[in-house]
């Protein structure tokens, strides 16, 4: 069962624009959400996460908004950058007795134009 | 960049045959963890360590086993590979549990014939 979903399995933006990455959730247990970027042939790299009591979180030009009662996710790139262009992990933890069980989302590919 | 390297960095094997990946940390982190990506599937959990001689199985342990006797080693072993376990392999480390950041290694691409 897959109990985090990145509906969009691709995302073209022009440069400056804003990018938005969503996310689903199934499961109302997970606290803590992250985002993870990922290049090609290396490991994904820790981006930005927030915790289940805060709505909102923000890190230079990446912005996380949570909502709990939707169940939804997203990250906000303003203004992006061709650098940007990666593969985009959502991820949730917290959703069993062990939360070291941390769930990920299928990826969304982002692809910023010059 | 954290200090995580796994090894091999390319593999082939035969079905059938055992293979273990190794992943090796210098960032003296008390968690381990070994996934696999698959396309449509993003990263799943395999196994994870909690501490030395301490494992757990993650979501898709099955067909899987792990070791860790020191602190700075995490050893995934297939026991007999099959070709539904070739993918890509990450190790991954986290100092304070999943609650936090986690650092990847660079992973393992593992195909199985």
């Amino acid at each position: 069962d897959q109990q985090v979903k990145q509906n969009s399995p691709s995302l073209s933006v022009q440069e400056g624009r804003i990018s938005i990455l969503n996310c689903d959730y199934t499961n109302s247990m997970f606290d803590y959400f992250l985002w993870y970027k990922k290049y090609p042939a290396e490991g994904p790299t820790f981006l930005i996460s927030i915790s289940s009591i805060k709505d909102k979180n923000e890190d230079g030009r990446f912005t996380v908004f949570l909502n709990k009662s939707a169940k939804h996710l997203s990250l906000h790139i303003v203004p992006s950058q061709p650098g940007d262009s990666a593969v985009y992990f959502c991820a949730a933890s917290g959703g069993t007795y062990n939360n070291n069980d941390m769930r990920f989302g299928a990826g969304t590919r982002l692809t910023v134009k010059p | 960049d954290a200090g995580i390297t796994q090894s091999p960095r390319h593999k082939v094997t035969e079905t059938g045959t055992p293979v273990t990946l190794r992943c090796h940390q210098t960032e003296n982190h008390r968690y381990m963890y070994w996934y696999r990506q698959d396309p449509g599937h993003g990263l799943r959990l395999i196994h994870y360590s909690y501490g030395v001689k301490d494992t757990d199985k993650g979501e898709v342990s099955d067909g899987y086993s792990v070791s860790r006797s020191k602190t700075e080693d995490f050893l995934l072993t297939l026991e007999s590979a099959t070709s539904s376990q070739t993918s890509v392999y990450f190790c991954a480390i986290s100092e304070s549990g999943q609650n936090s950041e986690a650092f990847f290694g660079q992973g393992t691409r593992l195909t199985v014939v």
